[in-house]
């Protein structure tokens, strides 16, 4: 069984702050990483993947991958309200005797919570 | 560059029927996924399928199926609805099929309600 963790919520951090997301996997074949946003009654929206280890920017969000760790994280510089939502964070694995081919893990999700 | 879209959008069964749900994916994506997310179990995985056949499944019972029509376009069947089967289903499309260096972008949504 393929787990995703991540830290448990809600997140709640002042306008301007750096919201900080969490995520431990448990299968260390994992290849790839997502960070998908959902807004209450949206779909997810996929907003960041990194696929190698360190850490990767785009705009205001940085993914950090740490694989020796089984550690994924997301942060958000100068947050603003409207990007409170729920986070996922979803896994994927190496295909195994083609078992997951295409198949995305997914945690349970952090809903953040950025206040004015 | 259209996105993926899902009909219907919203269903109300009763128990017992069926349905059947709709996805087309992104033009040019030839992967399509479903997902099923519910507040108690969130996003789980049903099956992908690529090329008209069925690559990967989740651990639903077998009242859960789906197929894949040669212009890409998914559809997938629940029989004998339960209650339980009230949820989101969302299709996500993506390039390609097995690659682990390939995006998934979901669709809308279809919100079932059994009743």
């Amino acid at each position: 069984q393929k787990e995703v963790e991540q830290n448990s919520g809600p997140l709640s951090v002042p306008e301007g702050a750096i919201a900080s997301l969490n995520c431990t996997y448990s299968d260390r074949g994992s290849q790839s990483f997502f960070w998908y946003r959902q807004y209450s009654g949206k779909s997810p929206e996929l907003i960041m993947f990194i696929y190698s280890n360190g850490d990767k920017e785009d705009g205001r969000f940085t993914a950090q991958l740490n694989k020796a760790s089984q550690y994924v994280s997301l942060l958000i510089r100068d947050s603003q309200p409207s990007d409170s939502a729920t986070y996922l964070c979803a896994v994927k694995s190496q295909a195994d005797r083609g078992s997951t081919l295409g198949r995305l893990y997914f945690g349970r999700g952090t809903q953040l919570t950025v206040w004015p | 560059k259209a996105g993926v879209t899902q009909t219907p959008r919203y269903l109300i069964k009763t128990r017992g029927q069926q349905v059947t749900l709709s996805c087309s994916p992104i033009s040019g994506h030839r992967s399509v996924s479903w997902y099923q997310q519910t507040p108690g179990q969130g996003l789980q995985f049903l099956f992908e399928y690529f090329s008209e056949t069925q690559r990967n499944k989740g651990n639903f019972p077998g009242r859960f199926s789906g197929r894949q029509f040669s212009n890409s376009r998914s559809e997938m069947n629940v029989s004998t609805l339960e209650l339980g089967d009230s949820a989101l289903y969302l299709c996500a499309s993506s390039l390609l099929s097995g690659s682990s260096y390939n995006e998934q972008f979901f669709g809308p949504g279809t919100r079932l309600t059994v009743l």
